[in-house]
């Protein structure tokens, strides 16, 4: 696809329930972040992969946050035990750079997750 | 405090007239900056970037940048309706990781 798919586009999750939140990268994109954005703050970095490697997870605010890139494209966030703190538009981006200073990055339409 | 700063807003400003956003950081090694324009319900879509101090200018968008103080700014030109959303500013920690502030959000009056 041209731009950065996330799916599901929209999640209810009951606390305590395990979720999976999928992204596709722009393809050949060897660089990949996910962000936490909740309502009216500015997004919150969570981790960064550069191809299958995951180079930083500083971000991930707990040991219930999982993430992967196995063969380096798609990549999946898991919540475990989701809290209703985790409530949030969680966002994928992708650049073709490893270096981003002075490219930035794509968005995905991102995820919005509900814990009721 | 947080690293990057905004006023929250909402700023309003007619149409035709010339939007001010502003935006502060405290992290003097910080070398360029991000301004992403995000639509409610929508996610961050990148306008422009400037590492330089002084001016850039693509179409209708002004980024300033002014390192000795530690300010950043961004300017829309003949403001129109479709540009109401909120700006978010953001730094860079390192090479990769964004540091953003709580966006500013704009509504231009018709």
């Amino acid at each position: 696809g041209a731009g950065v798919s996330q799916s599901p586009r929209y999640k209810v999750a009951k606390r305590g329930q395990d979720v999976a939140l999928r992204c596709d990268p722009i393809s050949g994109h060897v660089s990949l972040f996910w962000y936490q954005q909740a309502l009216g703050q500015g997004p919150e970095f969570l981790t960064y992969f550069q191809n299958e490697a995951q180079l930083d997870k500083s971000g991930l605010p707990s040991d219930r946050f999982f993430a992967e890139r196995p063969e380096g494209s798609v990549s999946t966030l898991k919540i475990q035990r989701t809290q209703q703190e985790d409530s949030a538009v969680y966002l994928c981006a992708s650049s073709p750079h490893r270096d981003q200073l002075n490219y930035g990055y794509t968005f995905g339409s991102g995820t919005r997750l509900t814990v009721v | 405090q947080k690293e990057v700063e905004q006023n929250s807003g909402p700023l309003s400003v007619p149409e035709g007239a010339i939007a001010s956003l502003n935006c502060t950081y405290s992290d003097r090694g910080s070398q360029s900056f991000f301004w992403y324009r995000q639509y409610s319900g929508k996610s961050p879509e990148l306008i422009m970037f400037i590492y330089s101090n002084g001016d850039k200018e693509d179409g209708r968008f002004t980024a300033q940048l002014n390192k000795a103080s530690q300010y950043v700014s961004l300017l829309i030109r003949d403001s129109q309706p479709s540009d109401s959303a909120t700006y978010l500013c953001a730094g860079f920690s390192g090479t990769y990781k964004y540091i953003f502030g709580t966006g500013t959000r704009l509504k231009v009056l018709a």
